[in-house]
C-alpha cells in the first residue's frame, strides 16, 4: 500500500517568511508524528497527533512552530517568521498504535532551507 | 532528560561477517525499542522492533534487549555492502502513541 507522503520535497525560503509543510499518513494510521533532522542534532521529536488532538507539543522548539491535523488524516506543520536555524529536514511518521506497540513509519521528508 | 547513546562510528566490517551495533538508554521506564536504517539523503526505514527482554530474529537481523542493563543491540549476519548505512536506535517510554527518542546513529561500512 501507499506509504507516508510529504510535500513539498524541497523548500527554499527567505528568512522571515512563513512556510507550510504537509504530511499525508498511511491510510488507517491514527497517530501522526513530526520530527526534524539537522546536522549535529540528530533526529528530534516535535509533536504528535492521536486523531486530531495533539497530546504532546513539548518538542516544538518555539511558538513560531505550530501544527494541525484535520479529519484524522492530513497534517500541516507551519513555521512562522522562519530563521536560518530552522533549516533542516522535516520528517513525518505515522503509526497504528495498539496495546504496547507503536511502530512508526517515516515519509521521505521535506528539506527546508532558509536563506 | 531522556537520552539514547550510540557509538557514532564509522564501524567497518568485512563482507560476510557479523556487524554488531549497540545502544544504551537512560530512561529505565522505556518500553519499546526500534532500529531504523538510514541511507544517505533518505529517510529512516524501520528494520526491527523489540518490546520484551531477549532476542528477536528477522532474517539476517537480530535485535537483543536487556532492560536490566538498559541496552539494546542489533546484529546483522552475513553483512552485505548494501547494509552500509547509518543505523538509528530509538526508544519510546510508553507502550502507546508517543514520540520516539533517537540516538545520533552509528555509521556502518561493509567492506567488499
Amino acid at each position: 500500500g501507499a506509504g507516508v507522503s510529504q510535500s513539498p520535497s524541497n523548500k527554499v525560503t527567505e528568512k522571515g517568511k512563513d512556510v507550510e509543510l504537509r504530511c499525508d499518513p498511511i491510510s488507517g494510521h491514527t497517530a501522526l508524528y513530526w520530527y526534524r533532522q539537522s546536522l549535529g542534532q540528530g533526529l528530534e521529536f516535535l509533536i504528535y497527533f492521536q486523531g486530531n488532538s495533539a497530546p504532546d507539543k513539548s518538542g516544538l522548539p518555539s511558538d513560531r512552530f505550530s501544527a494541525e491535523r484535520t479529519g484524522g488524516s492530513v497534517s500541516t506543520l507551519t513555521i512562522q517568521r522562519t530563521q536560518q536555524e530552522d533549516s533542516a529536514v522535516y520528517l513525518c511518521a505515522s503509526s497504528a498504535p495498539t496495546s504496547g506497540r507503536n511502530e512508526q513509519y517515516f515519509g521521505p521528508g521535506t528539506r527546508l532551507t532558509v536563506t | 532528560q531522556k537520552e539514547v547513546e550510540q557509538n557514532s562510528g564509522p564501524l567497518s566490517v568485512p563482507e560476510g561477517a557479523i556487524a554488531s551495533l549497540n545502544c544504551t538508554y537512560s530512561d529505565r521506564g522505556s518500553q519499546s525499542f526500534f532500529w531504523y536504517r538510514q541511507y544517505s539523503g533518505k529517510s529512516p526505514e524501520l528494520i526491527m522492533f523489540i518490546y520484551s527482554n531477549g532476542d528477536k530474529e528477522d532474517g539476517r537481523f537480530t535485535a537483543q534487549l536487556n532492560k536490566a542493563s538498559q541496552y539494546v543491540s542489533l546484529l546483522i549476519r552475513d553483512s552485505q555492502p548494501s547494509d552500509s548505512a547509518t543505523y538509528l536506535c530509538a526508544v519510546n517510554q510508553g507502550g502507546g502513541a508517543d514520540g520516539l527518542t533517537f540516538g545520533k546513529g552509528t555509521h556502518l561500512i561493509i567492506q567488499p
